[in-house]
């Protein structure tokens, strides 16, 4: 069956340090998404992209970058993690003006 | 850009009552409005959607109202189960822009 996951589903780093979320689908969407989720927030949307070698930035980009090679994956950079990046990390699909599908989630936990 | 309030963030309703969720949006240009559950420890999943050609769309227990001109939608459950303590987030987008969220509604149904 098709499908998008997420990896690691947890990870625990260290303030300033580099991590990298992994998104992978086997839908073949175009589109593909990164919202972070926070207490009193819902999702906010990191970035974004509509396609190879499309990116844009959401919400609430700074301090992360995504760059899109393929159709399949979507990997999320944190470039020096920061302790105001501890949260739930979703990653989201869809084909253009439909429905977007979610992955479990990637808990990181910034110390 | 778009901005969507959702009311109320948090509900108990006992079991067999119905629930309701409002929204309001701000772009009076965005035509698809869906509505997503997220259980514990997962990732948000669509349970309904409406197109703005539509006004109201039912699915079981289930109902989404649409009402462009005051620019709102609701959703409605049904005959609430256990099963339905979530929270769920409503969106709306233009279509070819990503979905802007609520905040979340926790609902919680009491046997």
């Amino acid at each position: 069956d098709a499908e998008i996951t997420q990896s690691p589903r947890h990870k625990i780093t260290e303030t300033g340090r580099q991590v990298t979320l992994a998104c992978h689908q086997t839908w073949n969407h175009n589109n593909m998404f990164w919202y972070r989720q926070d207490l009193g927030h819902g999702l906010r949307l990191i970035h974004y992209s509509y396609g190879v070698q499309d990116t844009n930035k959401g919400e609430v980009s700074d301090g992360y970058s995504v760059s899109r090679s393929n159709t399949e994956d979507l990997p999320l950079t944190l470039e020096s993690a920061a302790s105001s990046q501890t949260s739930v990390y979703f990653c989201a699909s869809s084909l253009t003006g439909n429905t977007q599908y979610f992955g479990p989630g990637t808990r990181l936990t910034v110390l | 850009g778009e901005n969507v309030e959702q009311h109320p963030s948090t509900l108990s309703v006992q079991e067999g009552d119905s629930a309701v969720i409002k929204c309001t949006y701000s772009d009076s240009a965005s035509n698809y409005f869906p509505w997503y559950k997220q259980e514990l420890g997962k990732g948000p999943q669509l349970i309904i959607d409406i197109r703005s050609n539509v006004g109201e769309k039912k699915d079981q227990r289930i109902a989404v109202t649409l009402n462009k001109t005051a620019k709102h939608f609701s959703l409605h459950i049904t005959e609430t189960q256990p099963e339905d303590s979530a929270v769920y987030f409503c969106a709306a987008t233009r279509g070819n822009t990503p979905l802007v969220f609520g905040k979340g509604t926790r609902l919680s149904v009491i046997a």
